[in-house]
C-alpha cells in the first residue's frame, strides 16, 4: 500500500536550518508531483511547496520563499525540504502529500514531523 | 492565489444530527472542490474529491456537492467518529490552496 515517512524535525533556534525527508513506498514515486503542507499548533493547514514528477515544475508559498527548498530523487523514492533562515513562525508539523494526477487532490499523507523553532 | 472560504469555522451537534459545511471559492474552480477529514494528531484524511465523488471506504453517510464556487459537505447522520475538523481544498489551480476549517465538536 502506499506509504509516505517523514523525517528530520526537531527543535532549532532561529536562524538555523533543518532537512525535511519523506520516503515513499507503493507506488510508482516518479510518476507523482509531490507536496509539502505544514500546520502550526492549533491552526489550520497551509500549503509550503509543490514539485512536479521531473523537478522541472517548483513553487513555494510566499512564507517560504528564498528560504526553502524542495527536492526529490525518484531513483530513492524521496522528497526533501530544506529549510534554512528557520524562524519562530516556522513551528508546525510538516507533512509530505502525494498529489492525485486527475482532480489534484492529496489521498496520501505522510504522518507528520514536528519542527520547533525556539531559542 | 484561489481563497477558499468555509462557514462556519466550528459547529456543535449531537450524534445522529444532520451536518452541513460550506465552501466557497474565490473564483470559479468548477468541480475541482476536495474535503478532508482530520482529527487531533493525524494527518488529514481525504473525503471526496471532484466534490463529489468518495474517496475509498468513506461511509455514505459523507456526501459532497456544488460547483463553481459553491459546496458543501453533508454529514447525514453524525457519528461519534465524525467528531473532527474538515478542510476543503480546491484542486483548480496551484497552488491547492485549503479553506480554514470547520470543527465539528459534540453538543
Amino acid at each position: 500500500q502506499v506509504q509516505l515517512v517523514e523525517s528530520g524535525g526537531g527543535l532549532v533556534k532561529p536562524g538555523g536550518s533543518l532537512r525535511l525527508s519523506c520516503v515513499a513506498s507503493g507506488f510508482s514515486f516518479s510518476d507523482y508531483y509531490m507536496s509539502w503542507f505544514r500546520q502550526a499548533p492549533g491552526k489550520g493547514l497551509e500549503w509550503v511547496s509543490y514539485i512536479s514528477s521531473s523537478s522541472s515544475y517548483i513553487n513555494y508559498a510566499d512564507s517560504v520563499k528564498g528560504r526553502f527548498t524542495v527536492s526529490r530523487d525518484n531513483a530513492e523514492n524521496s522528497l526533501h525540504l530544506q529549510m534554512n533562515s528557520l524562524r519562530a513562525e516556522d513551528t508546525a508539523v510538516y507533512y509530505c502529500a502525494r498529489r492525485s494526477s486527475a482532480w489534484n487532490y492529496f489521498g496520501s499523507w505522510g504522518q507528520g514531523t514536528l519542527v520547533t523553532v525556539s531559542s | 492565489d484561489i481563497q477558499m472560504t468555509q462557514s462556519p469555522s466550528s459547529l456543535s451537534a449531537a450524534v445522529g444530527d444532520r451536518v452541513s459545511i460550506t465552501c466557497r471559492a474565490s473564483q470559479s474552480i468548477g468541480s475541482y472542490l476536495n474535503w478532508y477529514q482530520q482529527k487531533p494528531g493525524k494527518a488529514p484524511k481525504l473525503l471526496i474529491y471532484a466534490a463529489s465523488t468518495f474517496q475509498t471506504g468513506v461511509p455514505s453517510r459523507f456526501s459532497g456537492s456544488g460547483s463553481g464556487t459553491d459546496f458543501t459537505l453533508t454529514i447525514s447522520s453524525l457519528q461519534p467518529e465524525d467528531f473532527a475538523t474538515y478542510y476543503c481544498q480546491q484542486g483548480y489551480s496551484p497552488p491547492e490552496t485549503f479553506g480554514q476549517g470547520t470543527k465539528v465538536e459534540l453538543k
